[in-house]
């Protein structure tokens, strides 16, 4: 596609449900990253995929938090058992192998009740 | 390890004005440096990046960083403030390492310009 899109834009869930979030990388790009950004603060690493391969996932903060990226193309970042303390932006980008510039998507803003 | 420190997480500036933006970064490799713009419910979008060529970087819209080693700072600026460049911009820090680019982002600062 012409950018990066994630869906969706706005979730508000309830305390202990589970949700899933999509990221759709500019079609070109091998590497995704997901990042975590609270309120006042800059974006964290999460995760980041290599095609399919997930070489790093040492920012996930906890095993209610996984990602994948079955065809090296569509990722989702999935929060189990979602708490108030993961309401947060949540940040796709993605860039082509080996580059060190990174294409943002507008990200999904998550509320945790 | 690797941090980025940004002073002052909101600057107002007049229309016409100097913008300065602060970033200090600290690193144990050879830094990689970005500033990224986030205008409102937009993707941050990259303004400019130091990757070890020239030190002084010009990006978009008319904003220069100077890559300066012996104060680890990588300050923005812009010679005349336009309303439009009202937004939050972060400054990020990486070594890319591994063959991928893991970004350490700054606390960020908001921009606001008025007439």
């Amino acid at each position: 596609g012409a950018g990066v899109s994630q869906s969706p834009r706005y979730k508000v869930t309830k305390r202990g449900q589970d949700v899933t979030l999509r990221c759709d990388p500019i079609s070109s790009h091998a590497t995704l990253y997901w990042y975590q950004q609270a309120l006042g603060q800059g974006p964290e690493f999460l995760t980041y995929f290599n095609y399919e391969a997930q070489p790093d996932k040492s920012g996930l903060p906890s095993d209610r938090f996984s990602a994948e990226r079955p065809e090296g193309s569509i990722s989702t970042l999935t929060i189990q058992r979602t708490e108030q303390r993961d309401s947060a932006m949540y940040r796709c980008a993605s860039s082509r192998q080996g580059a060190e510039t990174q294409y943002f998507g507008p990200g999904t803003r998550l509320l945790v009740l | 390890a690797q941090s980025v420190t940004q002073l002052g997480s909101h600057v107002s500036v007049s229309e016409g004005a100097l913008v300065l933006l602060r970033c200090n970064y600290s690193s144990s490799v050879p830094p990689y440096l970005f500033w990224y713009v986030q205008y409102p419910n937009q993707g941050l979008q990259l303004l400019l990046k130091y990757t070890s060529a020239a030190t002084l970087v010009k990006g978009i819209n008319g904003f220069e960083a100077e890559f300066k080693k012996s104060e680890t700072s990588f300050h923005l600026t812009k010679p005349s403030a336009h309303m439009s460049d009202a937004a939050e911009y972060f400054c990020a820090v990486s070594s890319f390492s591994g063959g991928y680019n893991k970004l350490i982002f700054g606390a960020g600062t908001r921009l606001a310009v008025h007439p």
